[in-house]
């Protein structure tokens, strides 16, 4: 069974330019959340979403985005980059969105903002 | 909210068993207990999940007190392949009964030779 998919897996952005991260869940499992890992702020939940809606939000500004899709595929944007966006983003998917369904994470997608 | 508290960082020498424990004094009712293993520039890789007692599977062993506000995630026989970042997870119901997910700042584990 394929694991969680994370397109590009590295990328560079200029500040001020926008970035879309694609995510492709494990088979089955319908939700989908996203993270952002630097060495400063360690892993910060961004968002989750199930069933094409968003049910959680982190504390990131309006700039960060995502969306599902009906065949539970994700995408976030980052609009006008800053430095600091540069990170490790990571999506994550699980069966299930309530506690209890195992959290399965993809190999990421390192975004570097010069 | 259901903060977790990890040592920093742990060493231990090959072949030894390698207990490192996570405080979660605010864990929720419903709340489950997930350790994740993450090394560089690598995705959190998951290693095992309890909601109470021990559970075991073939890396590792979850104790869980009765009171839950703490759990001890047990490697046994660490090789220098197991020097990772461990990251302890209490996934906690965000808006709508969703989870929200808090990470902590994890364990740096050094394996020694």
């Amino acid at each position: 069974k394929a694991g969680v998919t994370q397109t590009p897996r590295y990328l560079i952005k200029t500040r001020g330019q926008q970035v879309t991260l694609s995510c492709s869940p494990i088979s089955g499992h319908r939700s989908v959340s996203w993270y952002q890992q630097t060495p400063g702020q360690g892993l910060q939940f961004l968002f989750e979403y199930f069933s094409e809606t968003q049910r959680n939000k982190g504390n990131f500004p309006g700039r960060f985005s995502g969306r599902q899709f009906s065949n539970s595929r994700s995408e976030m944007n980052v609009s006008t980059l800053e430095l600091g966006d540069s990170a490790l983003y990571l999506c994550a998917s699980s069966l299930g969105a309530g506690s209890g369904n195992t959290i399965y994470f993809g190999e990421g997608s390192w975004l570097t903002v010069v | 909210l259901a903060k977790t508290t990890q040592p920093i960082s742990m060493d231990s020498y090959e072949g030894q068993e390698v207990n490192i424990t996570c405080s979660h004094n605010n864990i929720a009712t419903n709340d489950y207990i997930t350790w994740y293993q993450q090394f560089p520039s690598q995705g959190p890789r998951f290693i095992i999940q309890g909601y109470k007692t021990k559970v075991t599977n073939e890396v590792a062993s979850l104790f869980i007190p009765a009171d839950r506000k703490s759990s001890t995630l047990s490697l046994p026989r660490v090789s220098l392949s197991d020097t990772a970042v461990y990251y302890c997870l209490v996934a906690e119901r965000g808006s709508g009964g969703y989870q929200k997910v808090t990470f902590g700042i994890g364990t740096k584990l050094q394996v020694i030779p």
